[in-house]
C-alpha cells in the first residue's frame, strides 16, 4: 500500500530535551516536506526537500532541522523544543516539487512540549 | 497576509442541501488543488485543477478554477454526513516549490 508514515504519532515531551519525528514514503517520490498545523494558523510549511541531499526552508523553519539522506526517509529534528512548538506536524510527499504540487500526506504527529 | 483566502471559514448544513466554498487569491496559481481532512488525520487529495477555466467533477463534487487562476470553487449537492470535513484549498506558484494552503472550510453536514 502506497502511504506517507510517522513516529510516534503523539509525543509529550520537555523543553530543551531533543527528539526527531520520523517520517517514511515507499511510493518513490522525490519531493517531501513538513508542515505544521495550528488552529487559526492553517497549515505552514516548516521545511522541504526536493531530492536526496536536498533541503530548503519553508515559512516556519526557526527551531527545526532536517535531513534526506535516503530517499525514502526526512526526519524533522527539534534540537531544543519550546512550548510554542507544541502543534500538530505532517509530512508528506510528491513525485516532484513542480506542477501539479499533488502531495500525499503522513497521519500527523501531536507534539506537546511542556 | 494570507495568500490564499478560503470562504466561509465554517458552515453548517443540513443533509440534502447544496453548498459552494470558496478559496480566493490576488496572485496566480499555476496550479490549485483541493483537499479534504477528517479528525485526527492528515489532508487528503481530491483534486487539481491545472488550466484557467477548468471543471472536475468528483461524484457529488464539483471543482472550478478560474478564468485567471487566481480563484477557485468547490460546490457539494446534496450534501451527506460523510462530507463533513475540513476543506483545504492549496496553490502553488509557478517554479516556487512551495505550496501554499488556505486555512480551511470546516464543514460539519447534519442528518
Amino acid at each position: 500500500e502506497a502511504q506517507v508514515t510517522q513516529n510516534p504519532r503523539y509525543l509529550i515531551t520537555v523543553t530543551g530535551k531533543k527528539l526527531t519525528v520520523t517520517c517514511s514514503q515507499n511510493m518513490n517520490h522525490e519531493y517531501m516536506s513538513w508542515y505544521r498545523q495550528d488552529p487559526g494558523l492553517g497549515l505552514r510549511q516548516i521545511y522541504y526537500s526536493m531530492n536526496v541531499e536536498v533541503t530548503d526552508k519553508g515559512d516556519v523553519p526557526e527551531g527545526y532541522k532536517v535531513s534526506r539522506k535516503e530517499k525514502r526517509n526526512f526526519p524533522l529534528i527539534l534540537e531544543s523544543p519550546s512550548p510554542n512548538q507544541t502543534s500538530l506536524y505532517f509530512c508528506a510527499s510528491s513525485l516532484t516539487g513542480g506542477a501539479p504540487y499533488e502531495q500525499y500526506f503522513g497521519p500527523g504527529t501531536r507534539l506537546t512540549v511542556t | 497576509t494570507q495568500l490564499l483566502e478560503q470562504s466561509p471559514q465554517f458552515l453548517s448544513i443540513q443533509e440534502g442541501e447544496n453548498l459552494t466554498v470558496y478559496c480566493n487569491s490576488s496572485s496566480v496559481f499555476s496550479s490549485l488543488q483541493w483537499y479534504r481532512q477528517e479528525p485526527g488525520e492528515g489532508p487528503v487529495l481530491l483534486v487539481t485543477v491545472v488550466t484557467g477555466g477548468e471543471v472536475k467533477k468528483l461524484k457529488r463534487l464539483t471543482f472550478q478554477f478560474g478564468d485567471a487562476r487566481k480563484d477557485s470553487s468547490l460546490h457539494i449537492t446534496a450534501a451527506q454526513p460523510g462530507d463533513t470535513g475540513l476543506y483545504l484549498c492549496a496553490g502553488g506558484l509557478g517554479s516556487n516549490y512551495k505550496l501554499t494552503f488556505g486555512k480551511g472550510t470546516l464543514l460539519t453536514v447534519n442528518p
